[in-house]
C-alpha cells in the first residue's frame, strides 16, 4: 500500500470555481501534513501545513485533516488563471523529517 | 527572499560518466536534503544531511551517490556513474531547524542521461 495517494488529475475548473484537492495516507502515525505547490520546471514551494486533524485557512486556501479517515484535503476558494501548477500533498515521517509526496494533482484554471 | 540556488539548471551526462550537482543553500540554515522526481512520477527523498555528516537516506541512495559540503555554502550530490534510470529532476532544499514545514526547495537540476 502507498504511503501516500493523490489522484494526479489534470484537473481543470473555470476561474472562481472552488477547488477540491484530497490526499489519502496510510500510516496513523503521521502527524504533520503540507501541501506544496509547484509550478513548470520549479520546486516544490510550501503553500500550508497543519498538525494533526482539524482546518487551517491562509487567504483562499484551506486545509483540512481528518485522521479518522487518514484523509487530507486542500480548498481554494475563487481560484485565479494564477492557481493553475501541480499540487503536491506531503507528510513527515522519520526522526530527521523526511517528506514523503503524493503524486501530485495538475490544475488548470482557465479564465 | 532568500533562495535555495542550484547550478547547472539542465545536465546531459553520457551513461557512466559522473556528475555533481550543486546547490547554495539559504545562509543560515543547517539541515540540508536531496529529493529527485523522474518525470511523471512522485517528489522522492534521497539524504538528508546535518552536522557534515548523513543523517537519513533512503534505498536509492546507493553506493554511486555521495553528497558534500566542501565549504560552508555549497552542498553537492555526486552521482558516480550514471544510468539512463538517474535521469530525473534533482531538487536540494534547506532547513534552518531541519523542520519539515521550513524546507526551502530549489528550482531542480534537470538530469538527462544519454
Amino acid at each position: 500500500q502507498k504511503e501516500v495517494e493523490q489522484d494526479p488529475g489534470p484537473l481543470s475548473v473555470p476561474e472562481g470555481a472552488i477547488v477540491s484537492l484530497n490526499c489519502t495516507y496510510s500510516n496513523s502515525a503521521f502527524q504533520y501534513f503540507m501541501w506544496y505547490r509547484q509550478y513548470s520546471r520549479k520546486g516544490p514551494e510550501l503553500l500550508m501545513y497543519t498538525y494533526s486533524s482539524g482546518n487551517k485557512e491562509d487567504g483562499r486556501f484551506t486545509a483540512q485533516v481528518d485522521k479518522s479517515s487518514k484523509y487530507i484535503s486542500l480548498f481554494i476558494r475563487d481560484s485565479q488563471p494564477s492557481d493553475s501548477a501541480t499540487y503536491l500533498c506531503a507528510t513527515v515521517s522519520g526522526g530527521y523529517n523526511k517528506l514523503i509526496f503524493g503524486a501530485g494533482t495538475r490544475l488548470a484554471v482557465h479564465p | 527572499e532568500p533562495e535555495v540556488t542550484q547550478t547547472p539548471s539542465h545536465q546531459v551526462t553520457q551513461m557512466g560518466q559522473e556528475v555533481i550537482l550543486r546547490c547554495v543553500p539559504i545562509s543560515n540554515h543547517l539541515y540540508f536534503y536531496w529529493y529527485r522526481q523522474i518525470l511523471g512520477q512522485k517528489v522522492e527523498f534521497l539524504v538528508s544531511f546535518y552536522n557534515n555528516e548523513i543523517s537519513e537516506k533512503s534505498e536509492i541512495f546507493d553506493d554511486q551517490f555521495s553528497v558534500e559540503r566542501p565549504d560552508g555554502s555549497n552542498f553537492t550530490l555526486k552521482i558516480r556513474s550514471t544510468k539512463l534510470e538517474d535521469s530525473a529532476m534533482y531538487f536540494c532544499a534547506s532547513s534552518q531547524d531541519g523542520l519539515s514545514y521550513g524546507y526551502t526547495f530549489g528550482s531542480g537540476t534537470r538530469l538527462t542521461v544519454v
